[in-house]
């Protein structure tokens, strides 16, 4: 099955800095990679995603980057703020039903 | 529109006993995706549902188990649980079949094993 990595694990930056998290797939037939924010005690919530025909998709200071290639995707957080400070996990997803393997997580930490 | 709702959000249960956990999908939503979600493990796909049909597992035992009700509501059992089956479990909802389509998760239900 499908196996994804993540790193780091943890990552402090100072605020205004920029945060780059990495993940590797396994599965070169995965189609979708979504990256999710999770803040203490709350729920996982989808920040950005990218399919495997595109390469690069921003959003405000938030993009992310995908090398089919390598099987490799990047998260990258620009301007970083207190508020960004979570768990950020990335996933990837094959085939057309919703089957997710999430990786293992990064908890950033953004000091002011 | 209220999000996904998931009953109880706290629960503790003994060694052997089993336990139904609830989920509530946003209105409209067909796909409910169950997650363990573990310290040590991350987290963890358990099985999606479309139309009260099963169209994924994960790599869990059959202890796990779940259903879809024709409301798109969702259940989920674990029986004779373990010290392992100590979690978060989360449900999500999206709106159709795709897998592109975005996730959009429960608070949880919090399960204690003693």
């Amino acid at each position: 099955g499908e196996n994804v990595e993540q790193h780091p694990s943890t990552l402090s930056v100072q605020e205004g800095d920029s945060a780059v998290i990495k993940c590797t797939y396994s599965d070169s037939a995965s189609n979708y990679f979504p990256w999710y924010k999770q803040e203490l005690g709350k729920r996982p919530q989808l920040i950005i995603d990218i399919r495997s025909n595109v390469g690069e998709k921003k959003d405000q200071r938030i993009a992310v980057t995908l090398n089919k290639t390598a099987k490799h995707f990047s998260l990258h957080i620009t301007e970083t703020q207190p508020e960004d400070s979570a768990v950020y996990f990335c996933a990837a997803s094959i085939g057309s039903y919703q089957k997710v393997t999430f990786g293992t997580g990064t908890k950033l930490q953004v000091i002011p | 529109k209220a999000g996904v709702t998931q009953t109880p959000r706290y629960l503790i249960k003994t060694r052997g006993q089993q336990v139904t956990l609830s989920c509530s999908p946003i209105s409209g939503h067909r796909s409910v995706s169950w997650y363990q979600q573990t310290p040590g493990q991350g987290l963890q796909f358990l099985f999606e549902y479309f139309s009260e049909t099963q169209r994924n597992k994960g790599n869990f035992p059959g202890r796990f188990s779940g259903r879809q009700f024709s409301n798109s509501r969702s259940e989920m059992n674990v029986s004779t649980l373990e010290l392992g089956d100590s979690a978060l479990y989360l449900c999500a909802s999206s709106l159709a079949a795709a897998n592109t389509d975005t996730q959009y998760f429960g608070p949880g239900t919090r399960l204690t094993v003693l």
